[in-house]
């Protein structure tokens, strides 16, 4: 099982402003990185996914950048809006198997 | 919705009691992922199908087994239930690899008594 980490575990924005956060994974038989969005009492929905080193996606307000040779991905959200508020997930795969981070979780405070 | 089906959507039983988890993966999906999510525990990853195929394995007891049908839709068994196996069991199906997105269920909960 890969050992994919997220941080920070969680973190409070001010309506309006921009934050971002990391996601690590193993770099060695890389094969793609998810991002995923979870809302409290909902179930996970894909944002993202990348498989080539300096993939750059966006939706709308949120995107995401991918580095496979030192093993990061960054979530960006520009803007942050209260209906942003929810665990974002990262999952790295290889061989088959999608392991999942433990999330951060953004509380936008308006 | 996902598209992707699972069945019961709670389910309370006894200790050392036997059940199963069903999931019917969206129209197309060839892939299964099986994950558990325990009380203040990440998406923990049990185990992958596709097309009917084990492909991979996680950290799945060896009280719980799982398989896929050749409709495509998988269960999970999980059997001599204990305390700890209380969790919410999702299931996420995909069209293929790991480089395509994963839709998942909404969960089961499975809580033993």
């Amino acid at each position: 099982i890969l050992n994919v980490e997220q941080s920070p575990q969680s973190l409070h924005v001010q309506e309006g402003d921009s934050t971002n956060f990391t996601c690590s994974f193993p770099s060695s038989n890389f094969y793609a990185l998810h991002w995923y969005r979870w809302e409290t009492a909902k179930s996970p929905e894909a944002l993202f996914v990348m498989t080539l080193n300096g993939d750059e996606k966006k939706k709308g307000r949120i995107s995401a950048t991918l580095n496979t040779k030192e093993g990061y991905s960054y979530l960006y959200i520009k803007g942050s809006q209260p209906e942003d508020s929810a665990t974002y997930l990262c999952a790295s795969g290889d061989d088959y198997k999608l392991s999942f981070g433990a999330g951060t979780t953004v509380t936008v405070r308006a | 919705d996902s598209g992707v089906t699972q069945t019961p959507k709670h389910l309370i039983t006894a200790t050392g009691q036997r059940v199963t988890l069903r999931c019917s993966p969206r129209s197309g999906d060839l892939s299964v992922y099986w994950y558990q999510q325990s009380l203040d525990q990440g998406l923990q990853f049990l185990i992958q199908y596709y097309n009917g195929e084990e492909r991979a394995k996680g950290n799945i007891l060896e009280r719980f087994s799982a398989q896929q049908f050749p409709d495509l839709h998988s269960e999970l068994n999980l059997s001599s239930l204990e305390l700890g196996d209380s969790a919410l069991y999702f299931c996420a199906s995909s069209a293929g690899g790991l480089g395509t997105e994963a839709f998942f269920g909404q969960g089961t909960r499975l809580t033993v008594v």
